[in-house]
């Protein structure tokens, strides 16, 4: 299975401050039609999972553009260009290039 | 809106089944395959499998191969996972989400497996 790597463990951030996540797969998430299937979901305190970012950079409907997504091959981000405190909760990537779908490990972020 | 209504928190001896459902709304239930995703503190978040909703194929994870068993209802636009054979190592929170790149997902499903 492709094992996704996701640095940092946590985060703890002011409201307005930038925050970065790195997400790294054990191999290329290119597929064979050409796209890359890596998203970013955001599960809240008790809540269930939300999907933010799909094929690496697009943002789901209703997904404030502070956010962003980028990244190639094996190596993605996850950007959020102001933090805010609706964003705290635990980011996870995931792939779906290959079967079965794997998961990074979570990254905590926390508001200060 | 679209909406995944899971079944409510199971409490299962070892070596029992449980049978958990999940209940579309708010779309065409067969345009979207269904998957099932199971969150552990320990292990984090595991990919299950997927079912057609439309033809009732199914595919899993090889680790969850005889343990889960997916099945769909299109009558009433309801998904199902049966979890066999249970263990402590099987209590986690199960959630429906649809399709192949899960965009919505259900609230979950708490399943206890204890003596």
């Amino acid at each position: 299975d492709v094992v996704m790597t996701q640095t940092p463990v946590s985060l703890s951030l002011a409201i307005g401050q930038p925050a970065s996540i790195s997400c790294k797969s054990s191999q290329s998430l290119v597929h064979s039609d050409g796209k890359t299937y890596l998203s970013w979901i955001l599960q809240r305190p008790g809540q269930s999972p939300k999907r933010l970012i799909y094929l690496v950079s697009k943002l789901d409907s209703g997904v404030p553009d502070r956010f962003s997504g980028s990244g190639s091959e094996t190596e993605f981000t996850l950007k959020i260009s102001r933090v805010e405190a609706e964003d705290l909760g635990v980011y996870y990537c995931w792939q779906a290039t290959h079967f079965p779908l794997t998961f990074g490990s979570g990254t905590k972020l926390e508001i200060k | 809106q679209v909406q995944l209504q899971q079944s409510g928190a199971e409490l299962a001896k070892p070596g029992s089944s449980v049978k958990i459902s999940c209940k579309a709304s708010g779309y065409t239930f067969t345009s979207y395959y269904i998957s099932w995703i199971k969150q552990t503190t320990g292990q984090g978040l595991e990919y299950i499998g997927y079912i057609n909703t439309g033809s009732g194929g199914t595919n899993y994870n090889e680790k969850f191969k005889g343990k889960a068993t997916l099945t769909v209802d299109k009558s009433s636009s309801t998904a199902f996972m049966q979890l066999s054979s249970l263990t402590p190592d099987d209590s986690a929170v199960y959630y429906c989400a649809r399709g192949l790149l899960p965009h919505y997902w259900g609230q979950g499903v708490m399943v206890t497996v204890s003596s």
